[in-house]
């Protein structure tokens, strides 16, 4: 069965901290993506990547990085975390052309006091 | 701006009984695929049926199917013989060629016995 694994389910971080997001996937697929979910906005991309190294912003990358450094992992960081930040992050991926739909991870809910 | 919209927050619907959800989008590609994800309380996002836009004919998986608008740009979902585990957020998406899928906000789906 094939799997995006997030490696939180629930997270709770101080204001200030550095945040990382670990998502791996063991489909080969070249695309992998980072949605945060809010209640009523539905998902919002934060960034994706379509092949290793690289990175592209999507609708909301502020306060957000993130790294490729292997073509199954795929990273999310807060670089100081806020509590606007206070979310479910959902980790996704797809083969080249996504035309399938995406393959998502179980979530990770952050909450940051 | 490509944009989805699911009008309905929130729908209920009696067990056995038959409950249409509501999407609209906005592009002005013609060539994309349209999604339906159901998310379960386990958070997981679960691919429900897909809908190629340059087919006419609407998509069925089982009890759920599809009523795909293209002129209009609508494509609702109808669950018949509803049963308690279709209990969950519904979200409708969709996707132009190489390029990354946009979300509706959600309609929670609240099924009674």
């Amino acid at each position: 069965d094939v799997k995006v694994t997030q490696s939180s389910r629930y997270l709770v971080k101080r204001t200030g901290e550095k945040v990382f997001l670990e998502c791996v996937q063991d489909m080969d697929h070249e695309n992998m993506f980072w949605y945060r979910q809010d209640p009523g906005l539905g998902l919002r991309l934060i960034y994706f990547s379509y092949d290793v190294k690289m990175k592209e912003k999507g609708d909301i990358p502020e306060g957000y990085s993130v790294s490729r450094e292997k073509k199954e992992r795929f990273s999310l960081i807060l670089e100081s975390a806020s509590t606007n930040q206070t979310s479910m992050y959902l980790c996704a991926s797809s083969p080249e052309a996504g035309n399938y739909g995406y393959t998502f991870g179980s979530g990770t809910r952050l909450t940051v006091v | 701006a490509q944009t989805v919209t699911q009008s309905q927050p929130e729908m209920s619907v009696q067990e056995a009984e038959t409950v249409t959800l509501s999407c609209t989008y906005d592009t002005s590609e013609s060539d994309y695929y349209l999604f339906w994800y159901k998310q379960p309380p386990s958070r997981q996002m679960i691919l429900v049926i897909r809908q190629e836009a340059y087919k006419q004919q609407n998509a069925t998986e089982n009890r759920f199917s599809v009523n795909f608008q293209k002129a209009a740009k609508s494509f609702s979902l109808k669950i018949s013989d509803s049963q308690l585990g279709d209990a969950a957020m519904y979200f409708c998406a969709y996707i132009v060629y190489n390029n990354d899928m946009r979300f509706g906000a959600g309609t929670r789906l609240t099924v009674k016995p």
